[in-house]
């Protein structure tokens, strides 16, 4: 059964860069059956999709936050990973992986990780 | 502000029938029939539970279906139970914009 682990600092500075990782068990991101994306929650707030990435390194960003994000692959160790540049308190929200089976929907989910802006 | 529009709360008592619907424009639909339903309870991760419009994943209940009508998606939930109780949110898929959320629901089982 396949499970998602988000990673990364709970705690970011405004103007840095969040970095969070997604690590993958009991399924093989090249398999190239799926996407993996990053989605958010605000908050108290509704789901926002930061975007897609194929084991071949291709994406597909969210154009509101495509300035200023940067998703990557490590097929190796069968994990995404995500950064997010110049981090405002806007960006303090909880941080999901999910598994894309179809451009259109997320089939499983990670437990999710709040990552806090503040100084 | 969410692209589609989803009442924010609904209420139903157990054994009823509820509907939640989920509005957007053509361009908000993209074309397709790529609309997902979400189940998030309190903590805890969104579960999908609609995609395609209509379909099921494995393991979800037949009380839950899924439509669409022009511009409006819907999902009902038929003999409601104590556990139903969540937010619910709606997602659409587009070319040029990726996917798009609805602003949630929140279903109260009274």
């Amino acid at each position: 059964q396949v499970q998602l682990q988000e990673s990364g600092p709970g705690l970011v500075k405004p103007s840095h860069t969040l970095s969070l990782t997604c690590t993958v068990s009991g399924d093989s991101i090249n398999s190239g059956n799926y996407y993996w994306s990053w989605i958010r929650q605000h908050p108290g707030k509704g789901l926002e999709w930061i975007g897609y990435i194929y084991y071949t390194g291709s994406t597909y960003y969210n154009p509101s936050l495509k300035s200023r994000i940067t998703m990557s692959v490590d097929t190796s160790k069968n994990q995404v990973s995500l950064k997010l540049s110049s981090v405002t308190a806007a960006d303090t929200a909880v941080y999901f992986c999910a598994r894309v089976p179809g451009g259109d929907r997320f089939d499983c989910w990670g437990q999710g990780t709040l990552v806090t802006v503040s100084s | 502000q969410s692209a589609l529009t989803q009442p924010a709360s609904v209420s139903g008592s157990p054994g009823q029938s509820i509907t939640i619907s989920c509005t957007g424009t053509n361009s908000d639909f993209g074309g397709y029939n790529y609309v997902s339903w979400y189940q998030q309870h309190p903590g805890k991760a969104p579960k999908l539970m609609i995609y395609e419009v209509s379909n099921r994943p494995s393991g979800i209940s037949n009380r839950f279906s899924g439509s669409k009508s022009g511009n409006t998606a819907s999902l009902t939930i038929s003999g409601l139970q104590a556990e139903d109780e969540a937010d619910y949110y709606c997602s659409s898929y587009t070319n040029n914009r990726g996917v798009l959320f609805g602003g949630g629901t929140k279903l109260t089982v009274l």
